[in-house]
């Protein structure tokens, strides 16, 4: 199956600072890329749909001022959790869309002090 | 609004024992239905994947099934070993042709203990 990495897969920060997620597919290209959310003991949740070229779709909820896309080329989509604080502690995934199946990748998680 | 429910939230079972995973959901206007394995820290792999004309699908030890209409899933693990120890989600998808919004469970935490 299709590879996806993250990057970094642990982050603590200074509430106030912001974070850069990566989200990279090493054997594909993808044209749509997802991010979702994880608190402790709930579902995943999807945050937004990232489209290569075009700006990001959020999910209700979700504020886009402050978790910034960027989907610049077909293998590489950023998430930015901007002036991050201690409620934004969770893990954050990505998938990518291949044919009928979403690749995910590792995962990355954030601790906000 | 799709909701996706599974039971149980944690089990644990003894090294060879079969097993059964349940996952409900609200709205049976799903696309398709997948179950994947989540290891600690760790991303999510995709294990088996239903489309809504299908009834079941299997993979190994592994067998899902779906009743669309009654808005129910199973997973099924035969002969189970420490090495299956994961949390289990389940996830519809309801755009059709497009895996676009997954909606899951909070998954089932699976201890297979040796």
């Amino acid at each position: 199956g299709a590879v996806v990495s993250q990057h970094p897969s642990w982050v603590i920060c200074k509430s106030g600072t912001s974070v850069k997620i990566e989200c990279r597919s090493l054997d594909f290209q993808a044209t749509t890329m997802f991010w979702y959310r994880q608190f402790p003991k709930q579902s995943l949740m999807l945050m937004a749909t990232s489209n290569e070229g075009s700006k990001a779709t959020y999910e209700q909820g979700v504020e886009k001022d402050k978790f910034l896309i960027n989907h610049a080329s077909l293998t590489l989509s950023t998430l930015t959790v901007t002036s991050a604080h201690p409620e934004d502690s969770s893990f954050y995934i990505c998938s990518q869309q291949a044919l009928e199946t979403q690749y995910f990748g590792p995962g990355t998680r954030l601790l906000v002090l | 609004k799709q909701e996706v429910t599974q039971i149980p939230a944690a089990l644990s079972v003894p090294e060879g024992e079969n097993l059964v995973l349940n996952c409900s959901f609200t709205d049976s206007a799903i696309y398709n239905l997948q179950w994947f394995r989540q290891d600690p820290g760790k991303g999510l792999t995709s294990l088996l994947l239903i489309q809504s004309s299908q009834r079941e699908q299997t993979s190994g030890r592994l067998n899902a099934s779906l009743d669309k209409s009654s808005g129910r899933s199973t997973l099924y693990i035969a002969a189970s070993q420490p090495g299956d120890s994961a949390t289990y989600l389940c996830a519809v998808s309801s755009y059709g042709g497009s895996q676009g919004n997954l909606i899951f469970g909070k998954g089932t935490k699976l201890s297979v203990k040796p």
